[in-house]
């Protein structure tokens, strides 16, 4: 079974909206974290931000958010006030902290167009 | 500035070569990591390396190999039994456990001509 899934390949938003990317994941290790990376480009693996299984709040970093649901395994990226330096793709992925094989599993990307 | 070289940005390949790709890291970290990417799709573990003289395979080991002498430095070779190696490879390196994900390098596109 895949560990991270991203089931939308493309989408697109105007300039200064938001925009939510999906992310759903499986596991049964308790504790865990949650990571986004965006990947312009020029190929380099950007850290956005990263949300700990016991985590109780939301995380945050400036303009991006994750919006955790535990119970539903979801692990949303939002984008607020969309630039069109955002034009990406972006990386769901996570890493199981008790199994101790210390990798991180991707899922197969959200591409992100920003219309002017 | 601590980070992740890896070297060449490009790298053509005759059939039937093996070549190797670059990782130096200066960061200190314990654990490096071999990832490879095909266009639009998510990255897959080649190899990984947790110390110095250890390293284990991830889900598509098969045709490349690494060594680990030195913690700084994490090389790949892909060898002739690659049978399909033109893709783009990420190298990256973390702490053990470290909440915050790995760093990466800025990759090596390879390809076969």
């Amino acid at each position: 079974a895949q560990k991270i899934t991203q089931t939308q390949p493309g989408m697109f938003v105007q300039e200064k909206e938001a925009v939510t990317l999906d992310c759903t994941y499986d596991t049964s290790d308790p504790s865990y974290g949650l990571f986004w990376y965006k990947q312009p480009s020029s190929g380099e693996m950007i850290f956005l931000i990263y949300q700990g299984s016991y985590d109780q709040q939301n995380a945050t970093e400036g303009r991006y958010s994750l919006n955790f649901q535990k119970a539903r395994k979801s692990a949303n990226l939002v984008i607020s006030a969309s630039q069109l330096g955002d034009s990406a793709m972006y990386f769901c992925a996570m890493r199981e902290f008790q199994t101790g094989a210390n990798n991180l599993f991707f899922g197969t990307g959200t591409r992100l167009t920003v219309i002017p | 500035d601590g980070g992740i070289t890896q070297s060449p940005k490009y790298l053509f390949r005759k059939e039937g070569q093996n070549v190797t790709l670059s990782c130096e890291q200066n960061l200190n970290h314990d654990a490096m990591y071999w990832y490879r990417q095909d266009p639009g799709q998510g990255l897959r573990l080649i190899y990984y390396s947790q110390i110095v003289n250890d390293f284990q395979k991830g889900d598509i080991a098969e045709g490349y190999s690494v060594s680990r002498e030195k913690k700084e430095s994490f090389p790949l070779t892909v060898t002739s039994a690659q049978k399909n190696p033109t893709a783009f490879y990420l190298c990256a390196s973390s702490l053990p456990r470290e909440h915050y994900g790995y760093t990466f390098g800025s990759g090596t596109r390879l390809t076969v001509v």
